[in-house]
């Protein structure tokens, strides 16, 4: 069956330090990769995408991989702050324009 | 520019009754999309609608349905509600379907009592 793995346990991370998260998918053959930020009580804020023909995209602090063979995701938050305290979705765009999402996992950064 | 506006923000409906909830695209977006959030299965979702067609269906059942108005607005309706559609209803808009960024709104937190 299809499957989008994030990990469900928050990541802890001292403020400062490099956070990454990892975003793993099985039976999917996706054309892209998004990943965005959900705060409690709001909808979801979207931050990167990256194409199946690209390995990295960066934005700012943030650093996505896409490796298909692997099939996975790789989210990075360099020099994390407080603010930066969520949780972050990925999601896959396969199919006729379908967009599938992980479950998310949840970020602490730490003062 | 204003960004989704999906009303209403909170509501309490009794098992049996029917919703209707609402979304106001960002101006110029003509896909919007519709997805069940809940703790357990996360988002899942619902349909898509571009220039008043519903171009993709989640696996949801029949009491899940939807529509698109010209001016891009889009309703879902769930009828015959049941405990378990107790969820967040996101509604989200893009400029065109495919590899773009979707804008979601703040969602509708729906309680079924």
């Amino acid at each position: 069956s299809q499957k989008i793995e994030q990990n469900s346990e928050a990541l802890n991370i001292q403020e400062g330090k490099t956070a990454t998260l990892t975003c793993n998918y099985t039976n999917y053959s996706p054309a892209y990769l998004q990943w965005y930020r959900q705060d409690p009580g709001r909808g979801p804020v979207f931050l990167l995408l990256i194409r199946e023909n690209e390995k990295e995209k960066r934005k700012e602090r943030l650093k996505v991989t896409f490796d298909t063979t692997l099939k996975q995701s790789l989210f990075h938050i360099t020099a994390s702050q407080p603010a930066d305290s969520a949780t972050y979705l990925c999601a896959l765009g396969y199919g006729n324009n379908r967009l599938a999402f992980g479950k998310g996992n949840q970020v602490v950064v730490i003062p | 520019k204003a960004g989704v506006t999906q009303t209403p923000r909170y509501l309490i409906k009794t098992r049996g009754q029917q919703v209707t909830l609402s979304c106001s695209p960002i101006s110029g977006h003509r896909s919007v999309s519709w997805y069940q959030q809940t703790p357990g299965q996360g988002l899942q979702f619902l349909f898509e609608y571009f220039s008043e067609t519903q171009r993709n269906k989640g696996n949801f059942p029949g009491r899940f349905s939807g529509r698109q108005f010209s001016n891009s607005r889009s309703e879902m309706n769930v009828s015959t509600l049941e405990l378990g559609d107790s969820a967040l209803y996101l509604c989200a808009s893009s400029s065109r379907t495919g590899d773009t960024e979707a804008f979601f709104g703040q969602g509708t937190r729906l309680t079924v009592v």
